[in-house]
C-alpha cells in the first residue's frame, strides 16, 4: 500500500542552525512529491514539488528538497532557520488517481 | 483578496445538532476538496468536487454531505453531530485534479460538546 512517513513528530533546531526534516514513502511508480507547511492557525500552502527532471528542486520561503529514489526519500532542507519557519511540515505523495497520500508532519521547533 | 475563504472560522456546538461549513475560492480552480485534521494533525480527505461534480468520496458518514452549487463554491452540512466529528475542516482547491497543488483555506475549527 502506498504510505509516506514522516519519522520525526517533532524536531528542535537553534535559530540560524541547519534543518533537515525527514520524508520516506512507499510507491509503486515514479511519484509526485510534495513538502506543505502550516502555520499555527492557518491552513497549508505548498513550498515545493517534485514531479520529475532535475532531483533537487528549489521552493519557495528558502526551501530545498531532494528526491532520492534509492533510498525511497525526498528530505526538505533549509541551510539557516528563521523563528518564522516554526510551523507543521507536511510531505505528500500524489498517486495514480491524483489523490495526495500524506505524512503525519513534523512540528518544527525554533530555539532563540 | 482571499484565495480560499472558509466561514465560520470557529464553530462550537450541542452533540445532534447540525451545522454548515460554507468554502468560496475566487481562483478560477475546476476541483475543490474538504480535508478533516484531528487533534494530532493528521489529514484525510474527505470529498473531491470537479466542476461541480463528485469525484472523491471517501469513506465518511453519510452525515457529511457536501455542495457545489457553483465550481467557486464547495459547502459541508454535517448532521446529528457527534463527539467525534471535533476536528479542524479545511476547504482547499486546485486547478485540476491531478495537479497535487492545493491552496488551503485557514480551516473552520468545529468542537462538539
Amino acid at each position: 500500500a502506498q504510505s509516506v512517513t514522516q519519522p520525526d513528530i517533532h524536531i528542535t533546531v537553534s535559530e540560524g542552525a541547519s534543518l533537515e526534516l525527514r520524508c520516506n514513502y512507499s510507491y509503486g511508480a515514479t511519484p509526485y512529491l510534495f513538502w506543505y507547511v502550516q502555520s499555527p492557525g492557518q491552513g497549508l500552502q505548498l513550498l515545493l514539488k517534485y514531479f520529475s527532471g532535475d532531483t533537487l528542486v528549489q521552493g519557495i520561503k528558502g526551501f530545498e528538497a531532494e528526491f532520492k529514489r534509492s533510498q525511497s526519500s525526498f528530505n526538505l532542507r533549509k541551510p539557516s532557520v528563521h523563528w518564522s519557519d516554526a510551523a507543521e511540515y507536511f510531505c505528500a505523495v500524489g498517486d495514480s488517481n491524483y489523490q495526495l497520500i500524506w505524512g503525519a508532519g513534523t512540528k518544527l521547533i525554533i530555539k532563540p | 483578496d482571499t484565495a480560499v475563504s472558509q466561514t465560520p472560522k470557529y464553530l462550537v456546538t450541542q452533540m445532534g445538532n447540525d451545522k454548515s461549513i460554507k468554502c468560496e475560492q475566487n481562483l478560477g480552480h475546476d476541483t475543490m476538496y474538504w480535508y478533516k485534521q484531528d487533534s494530532k494533525k493528521f489529514l484525510k480527505i474527505m470529498f473531491s468536487y470537479n466542476n461541480k461534480e463528485l469525484i472523491i468520496n471517501e469513506t465518511v458518514p453519510n452525515r457529511f454531505s457536501p455542495k457545489s452549487p457553483d465550481k467557486a463554491h464547495l459547502n459541508l452540512h454535517i448532521n446529528s453531530l457527534e463527539l467525534g466529528d471535533s476536528a479542524v475542516y479545511f476547504c482547499a482547491s486546485s486547478l485540476g485534479e491531478g495537479t497535487g497543488e492545493l491552496f488551503f483555506g485557514e480551516g473552520s475549527r468545529l468542537t462538539v460538546l
